[in-house]
């Protein structure tokens, strides 16, 4: 079945120590998407890609960064992780659909990587 | 800019009752709206969603929304809760994408408990 797969599910990390989460897809999809959330609370997007172009927010910490190296897959750098930085991270991707002259992005989201800073 | 407002972070209902999860949109064009639905440690799940063709959407697992322009409103419903169905659920609006990507804006979720 085509779908995202998140690696690893959980991670622990030490403060300070740099780490790299992983996502792949197998939907062929152009859009890759990173979301942070914390506990009891919304996702909130960090950046996303479309196709090789970056798209920061404006205010996600420069802390985080992000690489697509090809389509299938996209990764999530966190240089200096602090003790806020502990959180589930969610990797979607979008496919295009069309409503008239709009466009949208339905997303579909991988299982989310739980990051445990101690 | 484009929000969603969920009124109630927990609902509880029986097992069996009706379930009614409230979403209210503020959106200055069209609004495309989704219901996703979030079980522990996991990603999110597309219910279903309203992209501007029937007003009833119906989604999976026997979910269902109707998109309500008067009231901008697009609540989820459910006839009869089963105790799989709970977990956290989230109510977002899409922008249109006239950039690169569409970005969504979630609400703040409600969390649904079935008790027996």
């Amino acid at each position: 079945d085509a779908m995202v797969i998140q690696n690893p599910r959980y991670q622990v990390t030490q403060f300070g120590k740099p780490v790299t989460l992983s996502c792949s897809q197998t939907l062929n999809h152009n859009v890759m998407y990173w979301y942070q959330q914390k506990s009891s609370q919304a996702p909130k997007l960090l950046f996303h890609y479309y196709d090789k172009d970056f798209n920061n927010e404006a205010d996600t910490p420069d802390n985080f960064q992000s690489r697509r190296p090809n389509t299938s897959f996209c990764f999530l750098d966190i240089r200096s992780p602090g003790l806020g930085d502990a959180a589930m991270y969610l990797c979607a991707t979008g496919n295009k659909w069309t409503s008239g002259i709009f466009a949208y992005n339905e997303q579909f989201f991988g299982p989310g990587t739980r990051l445990t800073v101690l | 800019a484009q929000s969603v407002t969920q009124l109630g972070s927990h609902v509880s209902v029986s097992e069996g009752a009706l379930v009614l999860l409230r979403c209210n949109y503020s959106s200055s064009v069209p609004p495309y709206l989704f219901w996703y639905v979030q079980y522990p440690n996991q990603g999110l799940q597309l219910l279903l969603k309203y992209t501007s063709a029937a007003t009833l959407v119906k989604g999976i697992n026997g979910f269902e929304a109707e998109f309500k322009k008067s009231e901008t409103s697009f609540h989820l419903t459910k006839p009869s809760a089963h105790m799989s169905d709970a977990a956290e659920y989230f109510c977002a609006v899409s922008d249109h994408g006239t950039g690169t990507a569409s970005k969504l804006t979630f609400g703040t979720g409600t969390r649904l408990q079935v008790t027996l």
